[in-house]
C-alpha cells in the first residue's frame, strides 16, 4: 500500500518557538494532503486541506496565521506550528491522496508538546 | 457540513465472538465510507472501505454494510481475536470535492481472551 512519512515522531519546545513538521509521500504522488489533530482518547479533527501549488483550505475554527501549511511538492507539505502554546500540544497527524477519489493514507503522526 | 455519529463508544467481547460498530451520517451527497483502526499512539490504518453504489462488502473477517435511505453504515468483526483490540473510527466524504473525511467519535474494542 502507499506509504506517507512525518518527521518528527515527537517534538518537545518551549512555549512560544515555532515548530515545523513535515509530510511525505514516499511511493506516489499526492495531489491533497490533509492536516489532522487529534488530542487524547479523541477523534480526528480535520485542520486543513492542502493541494499542491494552491493555498490551503483551513477549518472553521483553525488560524491560518499559527498554523502555516505550504505544500510545494507533489510529495512533501508542511506544517508550522507558530508561537506554540500548551495547548497546542497534540498529536498531529497527516495523511495523503493520490485524487480526490482515491483512499487517504495517514502517517505516523507527531506528538508535540509545548512547555 | 457533515455529521458523523459512532456507537458505542466502547465493546467488549470475548474471544471469537463477533463485534458490530454502527455509525450514522447527515449529508446525503456523502459517498465513500473508510473504517480505521488506531492502535495507541499509532497512525489510522484503513481496514475496509465502502462506496455508495453497493450495499455490502467483505475483506476475510471483516465486513461493512451502508443504507443510503437511512443514512447508516456499519462494521461487522467476526471470530474476534485479541489482535482486534483498539479503537475503531468510521468516516464519511463526498469524492466529488475535496473527500475532506469527516470522523466518528472512535469505539474502543477489547476482545478479552
Amino acid at each position: 500500500g502507499a506509504v506517507v512519512s512525518q518527521h518528527p515522531s515527537r517534538v518537545i519546545c518551549k512555549s512560544g518557538t515555532s515548530v515545523k513538521i513535515e509530510c511525505r509521500s514516499l511511493d506516489f504522488q499526492a495531489t491533497t494532503m490533509f492536516w489532522y489533530r487529534q488530542f487524547p482518547k479523541q477523534s480526528l479533527m480535520l485542520m486543513a486541506t492542502s493541494n499542491e501549488g494552491s493555498k490551503a483550505t483551513y477549518e472553521q475554527g483553525v488560524e491560518k496565521d499559527k498554523f502555516l501549511i505550504n505544500h510545494a511538492s507533489l510529495t512533501l507539505s508542511t506544517l508550522t506550528v507558530t508561537s506554540a502554546h500548551p495547548e497546542d500540544s497534540s498529536f498531529y497527524i497527516c495523511s495523503a491522496s493520490a485524487s480526490s477519489t482515491d483512499t487517504q493514507y495517514f502517517g505516523p503522526g507527531t506528538r508535540l508538546t509545548v512547555l | 457540513g457533515e455529521n458523523v455519529e459512532q456507537h458505542p463508544s466502547t465493546l467488549s467481547v470475548q474471544e471469537g465472538d463477533s463485534a458490530v460498530i454502527k455509525c450514522t451520517y447527515s449529508d446525503s451527497a456523502s459517498n465513500y465510507f473508510p473504517w480505521y483502526k488506531q492502535e495507541l499512539g499509532k497512525r489510522p490504518q484503513l481496514i475496509i472501505d465502502i462506496r455508495s453504489n453497493v450495499g455490502e462488502k467483505k475483506d476475510q473477517r471483516i465486513a461493512v454494510t451502508l443504507n443510503k435511505t437511512a443514512k447508516h453504515f456499519s462494521l461487522h468483526i467476526t471470530e474476534t481475536q485479541p489482535e482486534d483490540s483498539a479503537v475503531y473510527f468510521c468516516a464519511a466524504s463526498y469524492t466529488g470535492g475535496e473527500n475532506k473525511l469527516t470522523f466518528g467519535t472512535g469505539t474502543q474494542l477489547k476482545v478479552e481472551l
